[in-house]
């Protein structure tokens, strides 16, 4: 079946420019997580929803970054007044509800959004 | 927060050798997941295991929880070029009342394995 899907796949951006990003989870999928990737490093956690639980946002690394997920589907993340260090690729995970077993423990990742910012 | 020391960073082998790579950890984590993400891609889940010392093969790859719940091997055996990548560990660390635990994977800085024909 289809996997996470994200766009756009590369983003070059002014800075101080606002962008957003998409994710389209698994289908039956009911939690999402969006990680970030440094150059080399490993992957650092920012947001998690799970149903119609308030999301996790203690990952955000500042208030410019927020993120929402609609229909419980559907996750964009939103950057407001990007700067250099926000360059990255952002990754989006889907799993099952962890209330469903163990395999609520696996995340299964789309192929990221390269953001660069200028 | 919880940190995952994986280890070695990097690796240089020939084909056919077998691999081996770890992670630690300084708390005490329930899951430990091991992934391969390829140049331009995101991580491919390899193994998950939920139990101390659990031992767990998919093909050519085994990993093991550790009894202490604190640490993770990896083993690639005959490897084969199509192994080069970057290994990553991650860990779900035990779920704490408040539920902030939940769905925050930590993950190792990774291994990079380069494989000569």
């Amino acid at each position: 079946g289809a996997g996470v899907s994200q766009s756009p796949s590369n983003k070059v951006t002014e800075k101080g420019k606002d962008v957003e990003l998409r994710c389209d989870p698994i289908s039956g999928h009911t939690a999402l997580y969006w990680y970030r990737q440094s150059l080399g490093q490993g992957l650092e956690f920012l947001i998690y929803f799970q149903g119609n639980s308030a999301p996790d946002k203690s990952g955000l690394p500042s208030d410019r970054f927020s993120a929402e997920r609609t229909g419980g589907s559907v996750s964009t993340l939103t950057i407001q007044r990007t700067q250099q260090e926000d360059s990255a690729v952002y990754l989006c995970a889907s799993s099952f509800a962890l209330s469903g077993g163990l395999s609520g423990y696996e995340q299964y990742f789309g192929p990221g959004t390269r953001l660069t910012v200028t | 927060g919880q940190q995952l020391n994986q280890s070695p960073q990097s690796m240089f082998i020939q084909e056919g050798e077998d691999v081996s790579m770890n992670c630690t950890s300084s708390s005490i984590f329930n899951t430990w997941l091991w992934y391969k993400q390829d140049p331009g891609e995101g991580p491919v889940l390899l193994i998950a295991l939920y139990k101390a010392g659990e031992l767990t093969s998919n093909g050519r790859l085994t990993a093991q929880f550790g009894i202490t719940r604190k640490d993770s091997f990896l083993n690639i055996s005959a490897s084969i070029p199509s192994d080069v990548g970057i290994y990553f560990c991650a860990g779900q660390p035990l779920f704490n009342a408040g539920g902030t635990s939940y769905g925050k994977l930590t993950f190792g800085q990774g291994t990079i394995l380069t494989v000569h024909p």
